[in-house]
């Protein structure tokens, strides 16, 4: 079983819905992450955690909110999703180490 | 400005030929400098890594800091289709938050 799990892995929504992507993971770290990636972007950081009661914003934070129900999960909520929010949306996690992330396998969203 | 400059190529390759991949950045505080890969529709990996200046050999491949002029590198030798992906730069100063480059795509022609 793969260590970092998203749900859903695509998802097509249509403007102003809400909708939330999970993130799970068994490699028992604390800290976890969530970007979206755009072509000709690279990865942008929207969210970060650290650890349960650890919740910080990243550099692309508007127009999402977060929730850490467990040191395993790690969720992302567009409260009302608009068009230029359509990407591919990536879940991380790292160990003590500032050099190593463990990605997700994505998720796809398009906004409609 | 970007943070962390990136060449998105794409670029095309023989097999056999040597990869030769470049980041620039303008943050002085950054101290871990990464080099992970993506291959189509999946997450990243860390390929290697390289804390503060100089060289790291891995196998076929390559990493090289010269912080003086905020430059990285990363080689690949002897090129295979199998290192046909996207190649993303990053970097951080020791505060777990990464800078991403906008990623290369390579293609390794057989």
């Amino acid at each position: 079983d793969a260590d970092v799990t998203q749900t859903p892995r695509n998802r097509i929504t249509k403007t102003g819905k809400r909708i939330m992507l999970e993130c799970s993971q068994t490699k028992g770290h604390d800290r976890m992450y969530w970007y979206r990636q755009d072509p000709g972007l690279g990865l942008q950081l929207i969210y970060y955690s650290f650890d349960v009661k650890d919740i910080n914003k990243g550099e692309i934070s508007d127009g999402y909110s977060v929730s850490r129900q467990a040191q395993a999960k790690f969720s992302l909520s567009l409260e009302s999703a608009i068009p230029n929010q359509t990407a591919l949306y990536f879940c991380a996690t790292s160990p003590g180490d500032p050099s190593t992330q463990y990605f997700g396998p994505g998720t796809r969203l398009t906004v409609l | 400005q970007k943070e962390v400059e990136q060449d998105p190529g794409p670029l095309s390759v023989p097999e056999g030929a040597i990869v030769s991949l470049n980041c620039t950045y303008s943050n002085s505080a950054f101290q871990y400098f990464m080099w992970y890969r993506q291959y189509s529709r999946k997450g990243p990996e860390l390929l290697m890594y390289t804390y503060s200046s100089g060289n790291k050999e891995d196998g076929r491949f390559t990493a090289q800091v010269d912080k003086s002029s905020k430059y990285i590198s990363l080689f690949i030798r002897d090129s295979q289709p199998s290192d046909s992906a996207t190649y993303l730069c990053a970097m951080t100063t020791n505060d777990y938050k990464l800078s991403f480059g906008a990623g290369t795509t390579v293609t390794v022609r057989a």
